[in-house]
């Protein structure tokens, strides 16, 4: 989990409102994810930013949004827009050589009231 | 389009037996692998990888993979399992062609389970 840091680590929210999970990287990476993990489903990918100012939907974007203004933070906004958003959220981030590897912060967990 | 198959949800192993986790993947061009471990609510960490060379790869906590092209396979393996290696294993590929760095691709995982 070094130099990845998330927040906070349990989220309670009620139906109809929009929620924000922080992730902040020290560790230079050029990359940032965020995956949704559910029980027998493994990890999917939300979005993913390469550099600073842009980022891409993966396969799961509905219902979610993201920002990248600083290369350390990838912020990302749960909105009602999302229909099944309890869940395990992982941020990871990772350097540009596609052979590096991805590392992984503590995850969040959001659950919907 | 890439993807990982994990075949078993749960492998069971006594400890002190050797383990064996299953992973096979599809990817159109040459495939970078990968091995993550997860303990209840943490976030995964790093085994190990597969970029080139070697076929048997050895990584963190006495784990090692066999790369197997013609069967594009990428079981983990140990010789002597631990009840502290009880976690959820995660396998994953990333396609070697294309530009940036966009996401791996995961498994559904598999539950380890080491009995004492």
């Amino acid at each position: 989990d070094g130099g990845i840091t998330q927040s906070p680590k349990y989220l309670f929210r009620k139906e109809g409102q929009n929620v924000t999970l922080s992730c902040e990287q020290n560790l230079n990476h050029d990359a940032m994810y965020w995956y949704r993990q559910d029980p027998g489903q493994g990890l999917r990918l939300i979005y993913y930013s390469q550099i600073v100012n842009d980022f891409q939907k993966g396969d799961i974007a509905e219902g979610y949004s993201v920002s990248r203004e600083k290369k350390e933070s990838f912020p990302l906004t749960v909105t009602s827009a999302q229909k099944n958003p309890t869940a395990f959220y992982l941020c990871a981030s990772s350097m540009w050589d596609r052979g590096y590897g991805v590392f992984f912060g503590p995850g969040t967990r959001l659950t919907v009231l | 389009a890439q993807s990982v198959a994990q075949p078993e949800d749960q492998v069971n192993v006594a400890e002190g037996n050797p383990l064996t986790v299953k992973c096979t993947y599809s990817v159109s061009g040459n495939p970078y692998l990968f091995w993550y471990v997860q303990y209840p609510n943490r976030g995964l960490q790093f085994l190990l990888k597969y970029i080139t060379g070697d076929n048997l790869v050895k990584g963190s906590y006495g784990f090692e993979a066999e790369f197997n092209k013609s069967q594009t396979s990428f079981h983990l393996k140990k010789p002597s399992a631990l009840v502290s290696d009880s976690a959820l294993y995660f396998c994953a590929v990333r396609d070697y062609s294309g530009g940036g760095a966009d996401g791996l691709t995961f498994g559904k995982g598999t539950h380890l389970i080491i009995q004492p």
